[in-house]
């Protein structure tokens, strides 16, 4: 069974632009969650949708956005890019909602901001 | 403040020398603890969930247990292909999911 896709892998932009990260989740999860992962702050929860309603946020300032389509799948935008959105963006998909099993991570999409 | 603390950083062991990983944790109306396994460029995987004081879960090497407080994962004779970074999650009352920062295990043949 197919895994959790996350596209683009690697990408580099420069401060002010904007960023969207796409995310296909396991066929038949309805839970999509998204974590911003680096060095110093470890895993750090963005956002989850289930069923194209945003379920949770967490605390992050409104530049960053998701939603989620008909077939599960997600989208996350960043906008006005700053320096310390560089990190790995990590996409996770679950059959229930996130916080009650097993989560399914896809491999993440670098984000460098120069 | 609702937290989850994940010990030591890094821990280095030799190949068949057995230890532990921490995670404590102070949030409230626990939900569910679970533990993940991440390797360089990967997302994490999966490995165990703890519902309840005093449940243990085993896979090969690796048995996770659970207290009121902390979670420990106990490495048994690990081998090279342990290392990796563990990370524990809390989920609790708010619906959210918290991640530890991770121990970063590295074992020497």
């Amino acid at each position: 069974k197919a895994g959790v896709t996350q596209t683009p892998r690697y990408l580099i932009k420069t401060r002010g632009q904007q960023v969207t990260l796409s995310c296909s989740p396991i066929s038949g999860h309805r839970s999509v969650s998204w974590y911003q992962q680096t060095p110093g702050q470890g895993l750090q929860f963005l956002f989850e949708y289930f069923s194209e309603t945003q379920r949770n946020k967490g605390n992050f300032p409104g530049r960053f956005s998701g939603r989620q389509f008909s077939n599960s799948r997600s989208e996350m935008n960043v906008s006005t890019l700053e320096l310390g959105d560089s990190a790995l963006y990590l996409c996770a998909s679950s059959l229930t909602t996130a916080n009650t099993g097993e989560l399914f991570f896809g491999e993440g999409s670098r984000l460098t901001v120069l | 403040e609702d937290q989850v603390t994940q010990s030591p950083e890094a821990l280095r062991l030799q190949e068949g020398e057995s230890s532990s990983l921490n995670c404590s944790y102070t949030v409230s109306g626990l939900r569910g603890l679970f533990w993940y396994r991440q390797d360089p460029g990967k997302g994490p995987e999966f490995l165990f969930t703890l519902y309840s004081a005093g449940e243990e879960k085993e896979k090969e090497r690796l048995k996770a247990t659970l207290t009121k407080k902390e979670s420990f994962l106990h490495i048994t004779a690990p081998k090279p292909e342990d290392s990796a970074t563990y990370l524990c999650a809390v989920a609790w009352a708010t619906n959210k999911l918290i991640f530890g920062t991770g121990t970063l295990l590295a074992v020497q043949p």
